[in-house]
């Protein structure tokens, strides 16, 4: 089992729908947990952290469940620009100790 | 975002070449690190440094190398080139807190 799981997609999504992901971990002390975006043949970028009572910034809310063990981003209104790769990352421990997930690929089409 | 560039930025070497990858940040962020990417995996940690001339191995060391002479230096060596390390490889800085700023990406194409 991959210690960090998600769904490949591609999720094709029409513009102005909700889209939810989730994302699994394994390890029971991960200790905190970060959703990166990445477009096509670039780097990744940090998105949101994810807190444990769940956060928000404009239309992407990220909630974090530790009793199952997944998190999840939630993209209201979507835009044509939402369109890339979402990259689940989970810290275990220390600097260096982060677990990326491969990513789930959101199409949003007009 | 930090500023991190990396150089090249794409290269194509023949099988057994030593070939040197290059990250420069601006940030005086303390660590750095060396990922690889490739379709179907998510981002794997290759070395990461913790301070000038303090590193360690990540989850796939084998076949790499690195140097961190300067803060703002970090250097990747593959010894010997081999047609599996063909990937793309992105540094990334982090400075208190754990989350990582990364640069643009090297594309590298091994013969």
């Amino acid at each position: 089992r991959k210690e960090v799981e998600q769904d490949p997609g591609p999720f094709n999504v029409p513009e102005g729908a909700t889209v939810a992901f989730n994302c699994t971990y394994s390890n029971s002390a991960s200790q905190s947990f970060f959703w990166y975006r990445q477009d096509c043949r670039k780097e990744p970028k940090l998105l949101m952290s994810v807190y444990s009572s769940g956060n928000e910034d404009g239309r992407f809310t990220a909630q974090l469940n530790r009793a199952s063990q997944y998190i999840s981003l939630l993209i209201r209104d979507s835009k044509l620009s939402d369109s890339a790769t979402y990259l689940c990352v989970v810290n275990i421990g220390g600097n260096y100790q982060l677990i990326w997930g491969a990513g789930t690929k959101l199409i949003i089409k007009p | 975002d930090a500023g991190i560039t990396q150089s090249p930025r794409h290269k194509v070497t023949e099988t057994g070449t030593p070939v040197t990858l290059r990250c420069h940040q601006t940030e005086n962020h303390r660590y750095m690190y060396w990922y690889r990417q490739d379709p179907g995996h998510g981002l794997r940690l290759i070395h990461y440094s913790y301070g000038v001339k303090d590193t360690d191995k990540g989850e796939v060391s084998d076949g790499y190398s690195v140097s961190r002479s300067k803060t703002e230096d970090f250097l990747l060596t593959l010894e010997s080139a081999t047609s599996s390390q063909t990937s793309v490889y992105f540094c990334a800085t982090s400075g208190q807190g754990s989350e990582q700023f990364f640069g643009p990406g090297t594309r590298l194409t091994v013969l």
